[in-house]
């Protein structure tokens, strides 16, 4: 089956602009979360929805937003872009009602430049 | 204040040796946990768990141990292979609650031919 799908891989963006990143599960799966992975950070995690209602939210600036749609899919959008922006993030999934339980299916991740 | 704890970096481990990674945590409140493997340009790999009512948890090559009174789980991997070289995360949840799955930043394992 198909796996978690991230697009776009590759996005160049510059300083004040906004992005938008889409996340489409694995099919049956309601739970989508994204992290942040930077060098010496580790996966930073941003939110977590469950059928399109966030669950859980990090400890990010509110220029990272979110949305889950009805189908599963789900989008993060980061307005105002600033340098330390750029990451990669990733987006996973899974089919357990307690995220996480019984292991996330990651996607490759978008990989974000801010210039 | 990371919850989650890789204190080593990086690891380098011969071929056919076993290869050791370490992961402490800090929130007893947590009592389920994982291992993902990344490898560059890709997504984080589900690797194994163990919950908190074992101390140990056996999948082929990958053992996980975990000691509950020390905060204190580890990754066993024997025999180590040239394909095991990846970045390795530690992952912790509190399964009672609708909690994130916390991260620890990751060790680097290097398995050298």
């Amino acid at each position: 089956k198909a796996g978690v799908t991230q697009t776009p891989r590759y996005l160049i963006k510059t300083r004040g602009q906004q992005v938008t990143l889409s996340c489409s599960p694995i099919s049956g799966h309601r739970s989508v979360s994204w992290y942040q992975q930077t060098p010496g950070q580790g996966l930073q995690f941003l939110f977590e929805y469950f059928s399109e209602t966030q669950r859980n939210k990090g400890n990010f600036p509110g220029r990272f937003s979110g949305r889950q749609f009805s189908n599963s899919r789900s989008e993060m959008n980061v307005s105002t872009l600033e340098l330390g922006d750029s990451a990669l993030y990733l987006c996973a999934s899974s089919r357990a009602e307690q995220s996480g339980v019984g292991g996330y299916t990651f996607g490759s991740g978008t990989r974000l430049t801010v210039v | 204040d990371q919850q989650v704890k890789q204190n080593s970096p990086s690891l380098s481990v011969q071929e056919g040796r076993i290869s050791i990674l370490n992961c402490d945590y800090t929130n007893s409140m947590f009592d389920y946990f994982l291992w993902y493997k990344k490898y560059p340009a890709e997504g984080p790999t589900f690797l194994i768990s163990i919950s908190s009512i074992k101390d140990k948890n056996e999948d082929g090559r990958f053992t996980v141990f975990l000691n509950k009174s020390a905060k204190h789980l580890s990754l066993h991997i024997v025999p180590s292979q040239p394909g095991d070289s990846a970045v390795y995360f530690c992952a912790a949840i509190y399964s009672g609650g609708y909690q994130k799955v916390t991260f620890g930043i990751g060790t680097k394992l290097q398995v050298i031919p």
